[in-house]
């Protein structure tokens, strides 16, 4: 089954420690982007990957850093979280940037 | 920046009409167009997309319309049906490579 798979699906946390957001997808797709969900704001983009080895910032990258080793692999990092980071995550994946994206089910991170 | 806006945050209807969503955008640049669906608990779903050499097109019970002149996105859904029920988001992708998100609109179909 063709999917974007996060982990975990609920962190609660406290500042400073730093943490990882794992994303993978099954579909070879070359575009992979991060999303934070904030209510009355909408998906802003954090990051986003053109394809293996290719990052770049998206709306709202500070406090965050990704890497893209592998086409699969789009994990997202928080170095020293802060409460302001206090959100719902979403990666997403497609084949291409201007094409439609498949969304995982969402990170829900709480920073105490 | 730029600004990808909803026209209302909620929208009501009754089961069996059409439903009409609509999205302001910004940037003139921007050449690729998409409808969300995302239901409670759950992330985004596509619904439909449009380039913007397009101006209408249409999937099943979804047509969007893309006006370039005055930078305006619609999602017309026909015979809405309680399983519409959900927040539809647009968004629209630049020739910079990044995606902008509007900031939804709530639909409730009342049966």
């Amino acid at each position: 089954e063709a999917q974007v798979t996060q982990n975990p699906r609920y962190l609660i946390t406290v500042t400073g420690k730093k943490l990882t957001v794992t994303c993978s997808q099954n579909m070879n797709h070359e575009y992979m982007s991060w999303y934070r969900q904030d209510p009355g704001l909408g998906l802003r983009q954090i990051y986003y990957s053109m394809n293996v080895e290719v990052t770049d910032k998206g709306d709202v990258p500070e406090g965050y850093k990704v890497s893209r080793k592998e086409k699969r692999n789009f994990p997202l990092i928080l170095e020293s979280p802060s409460p302001n980071q206090t959100s719902l995550y979403f990666c997403a994946s497609s084949l291409q940037g201007n094409q439609p994206q498949h969304f995982g089910d969402g990170t829900r991170l709480s920073i105490l | 920046g730029e600004s990808v806006g909803l026209h209302l945050p909620t929208l009501s209807v009754q089961e069996g009409d059409n439903s009409i969503i609509n999205c302001a955008y910004s940037n003139s640049a921007s050449d690729y167009f998409i409808w969300y669906k995302q239901e409670s608990g759950k992330g985004p779903q596509f619904i439909i997309d449009i380039r913007s050499n397009m101006d209408k097109r249409q999937g099943q019970r979804v047509t969007v319309l893309l006006n370039k002149t005055v930078k305006h996105l619609s999602l017309q859904i026909a015979a809405t049906q309680p399983g519409d029920s959900a927040v539809y988001f647009c968004a629209e992708y630049n020739t910079g490579n990044q995606f902008y998100f509007g900031t939804g609109t709530s639909l409730t179909v009342i049966p």
